[in-house]
């Protein structure tokens, strides 16, 4: 059974430029979940996705979008890159609402902002 | 506003030592709570969940204990060995949401 994909594993850009990174959920997973993780800040939660609708958002700008598909496939968004969005991107499934599974994580898109 | 701590932030072990690794929570009402391991330059690997109905998790040489009431979970790794080396990460689940609240993590060295 595949794990969790990510896309691309990683990505350089440049400041104001904007980018778009993907994430296959496990096979039957609908719930997908996205996290930011930096040497300061650690892990801190993006959005939660379940069914194609945005269940929870963090404490982000709106430069930070996301959707989900109806294979459950998401994409996250972010516009007018920063140099402090350089980061690792993690992005999460699991079965979804009230169940007892575990998240599985992909290995991340790593961002780097020149 | 959950919080999350890990103690110690770090630790450097001889192979064979029995480990406690701690993680203290401020709000008790979560769904469960989940463990996992990060290797340098790597996603996150699920260890263990421990659901708020539970008192212990095991899985091989790693055991998770968790007191709701309390706000604390300890993970416990016995007979370490130098591939347990990594970032430990405790995350409780708030009730009604998928997502996760991270510790900030232990950085475990286990030396032969």
């Amino acid at each position: 059974k595949a794990g969790v994909t990510q896309t691309p594993r990683y990505l350089i850009k440049t400041r104001g430029q904007q980018v778009t990174l993907s994430c296959s959920p496990i096979s039957g997973h609908r719930s997908v979940s996205w996290y930011q993780q930096t040497p300061g800040q650690g892990l801190q939660f993006l959005f939660e996705y379940f069914s194609e609708t945005q269940r929870n958002k963090g404490n982000f700008p709106g430069r930070f979008s996301g959707r989900q598909f109806s294979n459950s496939r998401s994409e996250m968004n972010v516009s007018t890159l920063e140099l402090g969005d350089s980061a690792l991107y993690l992005c999460a499934s699991s079965l979804g609402q009230g169940d007892n599974q575990p998240q599985h994580f992909g290995d991340g898109t790593r961002l780097s902002i020149l | 506003k959950q919080e999350v701590t890990q103690i110690p932030a770090a630790l450097s072990v001889p192979e064979g030592e029995n480990l406690v690794l701690n993680c203290s929570f401020t709000d008790s009402a979560i769904y469960n709570l989940q463990w996992f391991r990060q290797d340098p330059g790597k996603g996150l690997t699920s260890l263990l969940l421990i659901q708020s109905s539970q008192r212990e998790q095991t899985s091989g040489r790693l055991n998770a204990s968790l007191d709701k009431s309390s706000g604390r979970s300890t993970l416990y790794i016995a007979a370490s060995q130098p591939g347990d080396s990594a970032t430990y990460l405790c995350a409780p689940r708030p009730q009604g949401t998928d997502k996760l609240i991270f510790g900030t993590g232990t950085r475990l060295q286990v030396f032969p």
